[in-house]
């Protein structure tokens, strides 16, 4: 069975703390997404990547292939930065397969 | 700003009642996507566009019916709902090998 999952499903943290969302899958993929929701339901973008670190701004996107494991860290946290993080990955095809999200409140 | 837009943002309607949904993009993408999310679960595809061809059908029931008229509009005609199908409705589209985009979603409840 293909699954998804990422840990924590909830976190608090004080502003300014670092934050790691993890992300693990069961059978080798073709590309990894990590995304965000904020309240109200709108999805943004944030990383795309198949191997690697990816960087943007606060934000840093890890992926080891080998241990089927993806983080997203968050550096400098702010109370903008609540909102839910989503790890999706795509094994074939168009299709990307949804973790249950991490939801972040980030305390002023 | 995504450049995928979704209309209604909410919509309520009684279980008899027959409703659409409408999904834009002039992104020049090849596949488009309706999703549902329902509260504490991942996000559920239900139906996958690839170059106006549906591709995917996850086992949706046939209350739910798509439409692709053109690469930048897909709906979602609904018909006979029942309260469990109230849920955030999500469109996306992606280019080929890419990243998907998504729409603001529209908040169905069904009465």
């Amino acid at each position: 069975k293909n699954e998804v999952e990422q840990s924590p499903q909830n976190l608090t943290a004080q502003e300014g703390e670092f934050i790691t969302i993890n992300c693990s899958y069961s059978v080798g993929i073709s590309a990894l997404h990590w995304l965000q929701q904020h309240p109200g339901g709108g999805i943004v973008s944030l990383f795309m990547l198949s191997s690697g670190k990816k960087k943007h701004g606060r934000l840093i996107a890890t992926i080891n292939i080998q241990e089927k494991h993806s983080s997203l860290h968050i550096t400098a946290s702010h109370p903008r930065d609540s909102a839910v993080y989503i790890c999706a990955v795509r094994w074939t095809g168009n299709q990307f397969y949804f973790g249950t999200g991490t939801s972040l409140t980030v305390i002023p | 700003e995504t450049g995928v837009t979704q209309t209604p943002r909410h919509l309520v309607m009684g279980m008899t009642n027959k409703k659409s949904l409408k999904c834009e993009q002039h992104l020049g993408h090849n596949a488009m996507y309706w999703y549902k999310q329902s509260a504490k679960k991942p996000l559920e595809l239900m139906f996958v566009y690839n170059f106006k061809e549906q591709t995917e059908n996850n086992s949706v029931p046939s209350r739910f019916s798509p439409e692709c008229p053109n690469s930048s509009h897909l709906f979602l005609h609904l018909h006979t709902l029942q309260p469990e199908d109230s849920a955030l409705y999500l469109c996306a589209s992606s280019p080929a090998g890419s990243g998907q985009f998504f729409g603001p979603g529209t908040r169905l409840t069904v009465l």
